[in-house]
């Protein structure tokens, strides 16, 4: 399978606690986004990577959550001192640097936090 | 500032009736757009996208859209909806150097048999 991975599929953790996503891309594609995804709402935009540059933000981003390209190919995203509204699907995306923004999704990780 | 409205959060069609669904944006050059497909628990698939080739442009099973520039619109459409077809669509629009996609805020399809 050539598509972009993400591991573990679905998490369940108790608050407080930490959590880490892992993100494979397409192997040519040297940008890569993380989305988070809430039920009945479009994704919404966390971060992305050109290679191993972490090049944008969201200020959505809180700084419980982290996010690693250290290498430019995989990709992690840490969520410490989990809180329930973090519960949500955390969708990975990879594209080529020259492209016309079109992504290519993997099938998300859901986090459960209780 | 770029937007997407995509009009209806629902639409339910009968099963081989007409599938529409609308989608505007704002963008104050030519934007590239997008329709993406979303099943239950799965991450977003590509269905079709404009990128300043033929106005009319066909996706994967059946569905197609038509980017009017002088409506701001690019409305999707299959002329026979069928039971697979129920799923979440996305609209989204894309400019700039970064190339960012911008989303709207889905639009649920749901088939009666």
């Amino acid at each position: 399978d050539t598509g972009v991975s993400q591991d573990p599929r679905h998490k369940i953790t108790k608050r407080g606690q930490n959590v880490t996503f892992r993100c494979d891309p397409i192997s040519e594609h040297n940008r890569l986004y993380w989305y988070r995804q809430t039920l009945g709402q479009g994704p919404e935009f966390l971060t992305y990577f050109q290679n191993e540059a972490q090049l944008e933000k969201s200020r959505l981003l809180s700084d419980r959550f982290s996010a690693e390209r250290p290498k430019g190919s995989f990709s992690t995203l840490e969520i410490q001192r989990t809180e329930q509204g973090d519960s949500a699907m955390y969708l990975c995306a990879s594209s080529l640097p020259q492209g016309t923004g079109e992504l290519f999704f993997g099938e998300g990780s859901r986090l459960t936090v209780l | 500032a770029q937007s997407v409205t995509q009009l209806g959060s629902h639409v339910s069609v009968s099963e081989g009736a007409l599938v529409l669904l609308r989608c505007n944006y704002s963008s104050s050059v030519p934007p590239y757009l997008f329709w993406y497909v979303q099943y239950p628990n799965q991450g977003l698939q590509l269905l079709l996208k404009y990128t300043s080739a033929a106005t009319l442009v066909k996706g994967i099973n059946g569905f197609e859209a038509e980017f009017k520039k002088s409506e701001t619109s690019f409305h999707l459409t299959k002329p026979s909806a069928h039971m697979s077809d129920a799923a979440e669509y996305f609209c989204a629009v894309s400019e700039g150097s970064n190339y960012q996609l911008i989303w709207g805020a889905g639009t649920k399809l749901i088939i009666k048999p």
